[in-house]
């Protein structure tokens, strides 16, 4: 069955420095890769999504950035973090065999202090 | 492109009494509505989905039902439980690679 590894869980970080969240999908080969942001008490925003290899599409222009070196991983980056940067940060992956059904990982908690 | 509105943002139910969650969707070439349920901290989680094709569809004490012609879709919990208290997220898919969310439904059950 298809799991998906996000991490790390909980980091807090000051304002300016660099950000690295991780995303691996195990148990099923060239999935939708997708990162989401939701702010505290609101709803999910679509940040980036990966259809393949090397291929992103970003949703809001901002100070973050997503790579994805391999197939089941999925990189989200940020050079300067920003305060309103702060939030829960959710990867997800869909693949046909999954139909049009999104699966979230487990969430990375962001505070930028 | 697809927007999906929810409706209300909160909403308060005695336990054992039904609650009601309507989502409106824009594009009339989405063709999947699934609805995620969020419990505080955790990751959304699929609990029930429509396709297009289908006008209701149950599941215990979930129901989904979906009106094509106006655009818009319900999720309905009955007898609802202190256990169901969470976030709950109606969404939409046109058949690209985005899902677009709705706001979110905050549903509180009192015991």
């Amino acid at each position: 069955s298809q799991t998906i590894h996000q991490w790390p869980a909980t980091l807090v970080q000051p304002v300016g420095s660099p950000l690295s969240l991780e995303c691996t999908v195990e148990g099923t080969s060239n999935p939708n890769l997708y990162w989401y942001r939701q702010a505290a008490g609101r709803g999910l925003q679509l940040l980036f999504y990966s259809v393949g290899i090397g291929q992103i599409s970003s949703e809001v222009p901002q100070n973050l950035s997503a790579s994805r070196p391999q197939d089941r991983q999925f990189i989200l980056s940020s050079k300067k973090l920003l305060l309103s940067d702060s939030g829960f940060y959710l990867c997800a992956w869909r693949t046909a065999s999954s139909g049009n059904t999104i699966y979230f990982g487990e969430g990375s908690w962001l505070t930028v202090v | 492109g697809e927007n999906v509105e929810q409706h209300p943002s909160t909403l308060s139910v005695q336990e054992g009494d039904s609650a009601v969650i309507k989502c409106t969707y824009s594009d009339s070439a989405s063709n999947y509505f699934p609805w995620y349920k969020q419990e505080l901290g955790k990751r959304p989680q699929l609990i029930i989905d429509i396709r297009s094709n289908v006008g209701e569809k149950k599941d215990q004490r979930i129901a989904v039902t979906l009106n094509k012609t106006a655009k818009h879709f319900s999720l309905h919990i009955t007898e609802t439980q202190p256990e169901d208290s969470a976030v709950y997220f109606c969404a939409g898919f046109t058949g690209g690679f985005k899902t677009i969310f709705g706001a979110g439904t905050r549903l509180f059950v009192k015991a």
